[in-house]
């Protein structure tokens, strides 16, 4: 059975360092993995999608990679601002065309 | 998020009632989903639907029933709410398997 887990669950930085959030897979046998960032008491708005023929996807400050036979994505945050400070949840496609969800990261970034 | 539209945003429900959660969406979505988010928790799936006519259980789908009558619409349904359901439900849409997830602002439910 596929689990998907995000380390650590809770992280705080200064504003403007550069910070990579974790999102660990047990079974490389993916369709692809979505990123998504909440806001304390908001819906969910999707940040980056990587399928798993790809390695990696760019929006703006944003990079997700993928390394399926390590089990891993990472989402970095460049020159990270007080306005990133949210929750970061990875979203993964298994074989069985099930999604999966961790259980997000909680980010404060400290003026 | 654009396409998926849940409704009701907010409800209280008193033990023993029932309700039906909404969700439609208009990006012709072959597989929607529902979740709840709780609190330590991360998102749960109770139920989703590969396709329009089919639904299947996902992790929690005890006190829960679905439909899918049409494409655009998967409809949540309580039976008798219970405390334990108080929860933040999303539905979400996905075209196909290789496109990206999209969801809507999710439901805040209470059970009283």
């Amino acid at each position: 059975k596929q689990e998907v887990t995000q380390i650590p669950a809770a992280l705080s930085v200064p504003e403007g360092e550069n910070l990579v959030l974790n999102c660990s897979f047990t079974d490389s046998a993916i369709y692809n993995l979505q990123w998504f960032r909440q806001d304390p008491g908001k819906g969910l708005t999707s940040l980056l999608l990587i399928q798993s023929s790809q390695r990696e996807q760019t929006s703006g400050r944003l990079n997700a990679s993928l390394d399926k036979s390590s089990g891993r994505s990472t989402l970095y945050i460049a020159a990270s601002q007080p306005g990133d400070s949210a929750t970061y949840l990875c979203l993964l496609r298994d074989s069985n065309y099930q999604l999966i969800w961790g259980a997000g990261t909680k980010l404060i970034i400290k003026p | 998020n654009a396409g998926v539209t849940q409704t009701p945003k907010f409800q209280v429900l008193k033990t023993g009632q029932s309700m039906t959660l909404q969700c439609a969406q208009d990006m012709n979505h072959n597989s929607m989903y529902w979740y709840r988010q709780d609190p330590g928790m991360g998102l749960r799936l109770i139920y989703y639907s590969a396709s329009e006519g089919t639904t299947d259980k996902g992790e929690v789908p005890n006190g829960y029933n679905v439909s899918r009558l049409n494409k655009r619409e998967f409809s949540l349904r309580l039976e008798s709410a219970a405390p334990s359901q108080t929860s933040v439900y999303f539905c979400a849409g996905k075209p196909d398997i290789n496109t990206e997830a999209f969801f809507g602002q999710g439901t805040r439910l209470t059970v009283v």
